[in-house]
């Protein structure tokens, strides 16, 4: 089935460390997001991208940047990891070629910051 | 930006009863209204949605209404059921891809 896949799944790193979560997707949708949920917060948009040369700001952008290597690939980057971005993050894409708008999250990546 | 509220936090119903979750919106522009589901340990994944020219929507034991006035909308879960527990957002949008969603509400349903 096609699918949307993270890795890795869980994350362990230091103050000040760059670390960089990947999404891969096979459905060959076009738009590719990442979120971060946090208890009491729910989902919060980082970035969004409509194709490889097409990336946005989302909500909460400071101290996270993206690179879209290509249509199935969408990886975050932590350039400089903090405690509060202690997290779960989510990958999804969504095609608007479709009648519907849903959005297809990927497992998620637990990444812890100490 | 747009600003989700969503009521309550926690929701606990017996096996049968209805389970009904409130969200209001600050942005009268949008015009898209999803719900999504995450099961423990799960990704959230699409329930439901609803557009802004419609007022109703429902899908077997499941419903959304929408009060663009008061620029609130509701998810209501009838004969809820054991794989009803779940944490349930609600998200709204002015097109189709940016979603500002609520904060969650966390659904235990009793046997």
């Amino acid at each position: 089935d096609a699918d949307v896949t993270q890795t890795p799944r869980n994350r362990i790193t230091k103050t000040g460390k760059r670390i960089m979560l990947e999404c891969s997707q096979t459905k060959g949708h076009d738009r590719m997001y990442w979120y971060r949920q946090d208890p009491g917060l729910g989902l919060r948009l980082i970035y969004y991208s409509f194709d490889v040369k097409d990336i946005n700001k989302g909500e909460i952008s400071d101290g996270y940047s993206v690179s879209r290597q290509a249509q199935a690939k969408f990886s975050l980057s932590l350039e400089s990891a903090i405690p509060n971005q202690t997290a779960l993050y989510f990958c999804a894409t969504s095609d608007p070629r479709r009648r519907t708008y849903e959005q297809y999250f990927g497992p998620g990546t637990r990444l812890t910051v100490t | 930006g747009e600003n989700v509220e969503q009521h309550p936090s926690t929701l606990s119903v017996q096996e049968g009863d209805s389970a009904v979750i409130k969200c209001t919106y600050s942005d009268s522009a949008s015009n898209y209204f999803p719900w999504y589901k995450q099961e423990l340990g799960k990704r959230p994944q699409l329930i439901i949605d609803i557009r802004s020219n419609v007022g109703e929507k429902k899908d077997q034991r499941i419903a959304v209404t929408l009060n663009k006035t008061a620029k609130h909308f509701s998810l209501h879960i009838t004969e809820t059921q054991p794989e009803d527990s779940a944490v349930y957002f609600c998200a709204a949008s002015k097109d189709d891809y940016k979603l500002s969603f609520g904060a969650g509400t966390t659904v235990t349903v009793r046997a």
